[in-house]
């Protein structure tokens, strides 16, 4: 079985200031991780993903992910938030041995306020 | 040219009618899905189909069925629609390279049943 959880509903940052949106996952072998980003009324949209080797991950948008495998963990980070990052996050996470199903988590709102 | 479509975007009906959602991707994708949206924003896989073939089958009434008429296309049917049928559905795709795969959301179809 495989399962996601991201532990906050909403987090709130001020521009400028480091974002973490926290995930942790549980899976039975070695997973993959995802981080996708909703804006209102889009779909979802890749941001990046760990397979494996580097444990941290840059994606788009200046957006990176650290895999922690003792702490189950794929926490999304950014150095610097932007009012534009404003928008639902959701991590999934697949199973190597699961083909084609990915979990996703219940998902957690970033406001980041000028 | 958009990669993921869906058609329509927006779909207001009455209950106990039956409604179609139409999903075309052009990325030469093997793999697409249909996920439910819930007002909460919760995302929950319904149907994987890979090469034309049903792969996922999550605990969907079976008054949902999709349709695959060729691998670029993943239609979603309902029958007798209900009150709490009423959210955003999406349709997605993904190739697996190098044993993982990245998924592509279509803009989604806001549902509402009155």
């Amino acid at each position: 079985a495989q399962s996601v959880a991201q532990p906050e509903d909403q987090v709130n940052v001020a521009e400028g200031n480091p974002l973490t949106v926290k995930c942790t996952y549980s899976v039975s072998g070695n997973p993959y991780l995802f981080w996708y980003v909703q804006y209102p009324n889009r779909g979802l949209q890749f941001l990046l993903k760990y397979i494996t080797g580097d444990n941290l991950v840059k994606g788009s948008y200046g957006f990176e992910a650290e895999f922690n495998k003792s702490q189950t963990s794929f926490h999304l980070k950014k150095p610097s938030a932007l009012v534009s990052d404003s928008a639902l996050y959701f991590c999934a996470v697949r199973d190597m041995t699961n083909a084609g199903k990915s979990t996703f988590g219940d998902g957690t709102t970033l406001t980041v306020k000028p | 040219d958009t990669a993921v479509s869906q058609t329509p975007k927006y779909l207001v009906t009455q209950m106990g009618n039956d409604k179609s959602i139409k999903c075309e991707q052009n990325l030469g994708h093997d793999t697409m899905y249909w996920y439910k949206q819930d007002s909460k924003k919760f995302l929950k896989i319904m149907f994987s189909y890979n090469n034309k073939e049903l792969i996922i089958n999550e605990t969907v009434p079976n008054r949902f069925s999709p349709k695959s008429p060729d691998k670029a296309h993943l239609n979603l049917h309902i029958n007798s629609l209900e009150l709490g049928d009423s959210a955003v559905y999406f349709c997605a795709s993904s190739q697996v390279i190098a044993g993982t795969e990245t998924q592509y959301f279509g803009p989604g179809t806001r549902l509402l049943v009155l």
